[in-house]
């Protein structure tokens, strides 16, 4: 139980376009769902929070605006990596925790974006 | 504010030898504390965690993690490494209480295992 997915897994896009990823909790209803950012060899760097229904939380330092997220229902967050351009190239990976305040995150497998 | 400290960016051991992976956290209280492993490539793996009760704590793969509060750590350990546990290895902080549990995450130590 508590797999958590995402998609795609790699992307390669241009500079300039848009990408979507999105992250499923498939076996359960995740309340809150969070969006990591690793660069290459450095840890994880939380991005923002995000609950059902509700606009998500961003961590000093986001661009709200160039990192769209969305968590339109208790299985399914998106994170919109708008007008993608070389610097934005890292390995993204999505969590979901079980409940309000759920103590324990189910991390997903990561998507690895590379902006050309 | 809560912090992770992973001493240790890269540690080498022998297969078959035992090993222990230092972490300490900064927080007022009793944290909820998660030890993951990563592959190169691939997302994060729960090796084990700790709410309350119980300090000493069993996890998968052969690995162990004892919480001191007066120390604040929460040290991995397995008696004997295998080559297929060379990764890298995460020590996580959660905060008790909040409506949101945020994760805050160490540096990670990156495991090499010796033939």
């Amino acid at each position: 139980g508590a797999v958590v997915s995402q998609h795609p897994s790699r992307v390669i896009c241009k500079s300039g376009t848009s990408v979507k990823i999105e992250c499923r909790s498939l076996d359960f209803q995740a309340t809150t769902m969070f969006w990591y950012r690793q660069f290459p060899k450095k840890s994880l760097m939380l991005m923002a929070t995000s609950n059902e229904g509700s606009k998500a939380t961003y961590e000093q330092g986001v661009e709200k605006d160039k990192f769209l997220i969305n968590h339109a229902s208790l299985t399914l967050s998106t994170l919109t990596v708008t007008s993608a351009h070389p610097e934005d190239s890292s390995f993204y990976i999505c969590s979901a925790a079980m409940g309000p305040g759920g103590r324990e995150q189910f991390f997903g497998p990561g998507t690895r974006l590379t902006v050309l | 504010a809560q912090s992770v400290t992973q001493p240790d960016i890269h540690i080498t051991v022998s297969e078959g030898a035992s090993l222990e992976l230092r972490c300490n956290y900064s927080y007022g209280a009793t944290p909820y504390l998660f030890w993951y492993v990563q592959s190169p490539g691939q997302g994060l793996q729960l090796l084990l965690k700790y709410f309350s009760g119980d300090t000493l704590v069993q996890g998968i793969k052969g690995f162990e993690a004892e919480f001191k509060r007066s120390q604040s750590s929460f040290n991995l350990r397995k008696p004997s490494v295998h080559w297929s546990d060379a990764a890298e290895y995460f020590c996580a902080v959660g905060a008790p209480g909040g409506a949101t549990n945020k994760l805050i995450f160490g540096t990670g130590t990156l495991l090499a295992v010796q033939p």
